[in-house]
């Protein structure tokens, strides 16, 4: 049974610092892996889909990796900002239209 | 532009009520997903559509039910026999498993 881990539940940084979110996998048998960002009381929003096949995707200061075989995965935030202040959830998809969400990292940047 | 819209945004049930959650998207996503969200605790798969007039249980559907009677629709019922209802609800919707998800703004449901 897939099982998605996200570590730490919740991080706090000085506006400007460089930081990684790490979220674990326990079978790497997967089709894609999505990054989503959720601010308070509101849905989801994507902001990277990494294919089993790729190792990395890039959207601006946003970067996410992907060891399938090591069952990890990483979102790295360059130059954090109190904009990206929300909770980060990573979602991986296994088959038949199966997907298992971490319960997030909670990011909290100071200005 | 295209997306999902979930509504209404807040939503009160009294106890023994039913009461219906909309979610439409304008995608042209084939399947079409209800999530439920409590604090501290990872999405939870409530029921999926992969087609038209077809749907599956998903990991807690036990007091829940749906319908799929257009592609743009999947409205969820919660009804008298869910317990403990009062919770975050996500309408997502996909197409292939080779594309992720797209998730609409959410209905905040609490008993009262």
């Amino acid at each position: 049974k897939q099982e998605v881990t996200q570590i730490p539940a919740a991080l706090s940084v000085p506006e400007g610092e460089n930081l990684v979110l790490n979220c674990s996998f326990t079978d790497s048998a997967i089709y894609n892996l999505q990054w989503f960002r959720q601010d308070p009381g509101k849905g989801l929003t994507s902001l990277l889909l990494i294919q089993s096949s790729q190792r990395e995707q890039t959207s601006g200061r946003l970067n996410a990796s992907l060891d399938k075989s090591s069952g990890r995965s990483t979102l790295y935030i360059a130059a954090s900002q109190p904009g990206d202040s929300a909770t980060y959830l990573c979602a991986v998809r296994t088959g038949g239209f199966k997907t298992i969400f971490g319960a997030g990292t909670r990011l909290f940047v100071k200005a | 532009d295209g997306g999902i819209t979930q509504s209404p945004k807040y939503l009160f049930r009294k106890e023994g009520q039913n009461v219906t959650l909309s979610c439409e998207q304008n995608l042209n996503h084939d399947a079409m997903y209800w999530y439920r969200q409590d604090p501290g605790q990872g999405l939870r798969l409530i029921y999926y559509s992969q087609i038209v007039n077809d749907f599956q249980k998903g990991d807690i559907a036990e007091g829940y039910s749906v319908s799929r009677e257009k592609k743009e629709s999947f409205p969820l019922t919660v009804t008298s026999a869910q317990k403990n209802p009062t919770a975050f609800y996500l309408c997502a919707s996909g197409t292939g498993e080779d594309y992720g998800y797209t998730f609409g703004s959410g209905t905040r449901l609490t008993v009262v």
